[in-house]
């Protein structure tokens, strides 16, 4: 079936640079798409969506960016601090917004 | 937001045996859903629990192995049943409380021997 994936398993990013984590999708009926964080023990975590009628949308620290032409979002993290060493998420639905497809994962690690 | 609350958080089974997990969510959710997570993978959906009928099971999961229950809107139970070393993993627990966002439990980590 149609899925969701991630371009990098673990990305390494030195404490207050910038992070950007990548992510292809490849159903073109999604509508929605939303980033989460998994720490060490623990469930997702929500942190950001964006709709398909949008291209790019802020929130704190993080900003999510859409590009429909080529199936391909990205989440960027300003100013990356310890705590946002995790797992990240993205995934997709489509038409009902309820079941959610999620795609492979990038470890983050940042380097103190 | 909701508050999702898992237990057990660990077991450690025998093979041929079953576990009852459980969902506690602090507040209605519309959706209930059952996830499985291979340690270092993603999240694979089992079931959608329904309130007083059948889950709906995704393509490679059966009711005979992993019934579901929803008596009502705030909680859920997934049985692993028959369980094999094949059947170690996470199982997670969400509550979908808006367009595509779902509040997750802290997962129940299942060893079997």
């Amino acid at each position: 079936g149609e899925s969701v994936g991630l371009h990098l398993p673990t990305l390494s990013v030195q404490e207050g640079d910038n992070s950007i984590i990548n992510c292809a999708y490849s159903n073109s009926a999604s509508d929605y798409f939303i980033w989460y964080k998994q720490e060490s023990g623990k469930g997702p975590q929500f942190i950001i969506d964006i709709r398909s009628n949008m291209d790019k949308r802020q929130g704190q620290r993080v900003t999510v960016l859409l590009n429909k032409t080529v199936k391909h979002l990205s989440l960027q993290i300003a100013a990356t601090q310890p705590g946002d060493s995790a797992v990240y998420f993205c995934a997709e639905t489509a038409g009902g917004y309820q079941k959610v497809t999620f795609g492979t994962g990038t470890k983050l690690q940042v380097i103190p | 937001s909701a508050v999702i609350s898992q237990k057990p958080s660990r077991d450690i089974c025998q093979r041929g045996t079953s576990l009852t997990i459980q969902c506690q969510v602090d507040s209605q959710v519309t959706m209930m859903f059952w996830y499985r997570q291979q340690p270092g993978q993603s999240l694979t959906l089992i079931a959608t629990a329904n309130q007083g009928s059948e889950a709906t099971y995704e393509s490679g999961f059966v009711i005979d192995k992993f019934p579901i229950s929803r008596p009502n809107l705030t909680f859920s139970t997934l049985t692993v049943s028959n369980m094999s070393p094949e059947d170690s993993s996470i199982y997670l627990c969400s509550g979908h409380a808006g367009v595509g966002i779902q509040y997750f439990g802290a997962g129940t980590r299942l060893s079997v021997l």
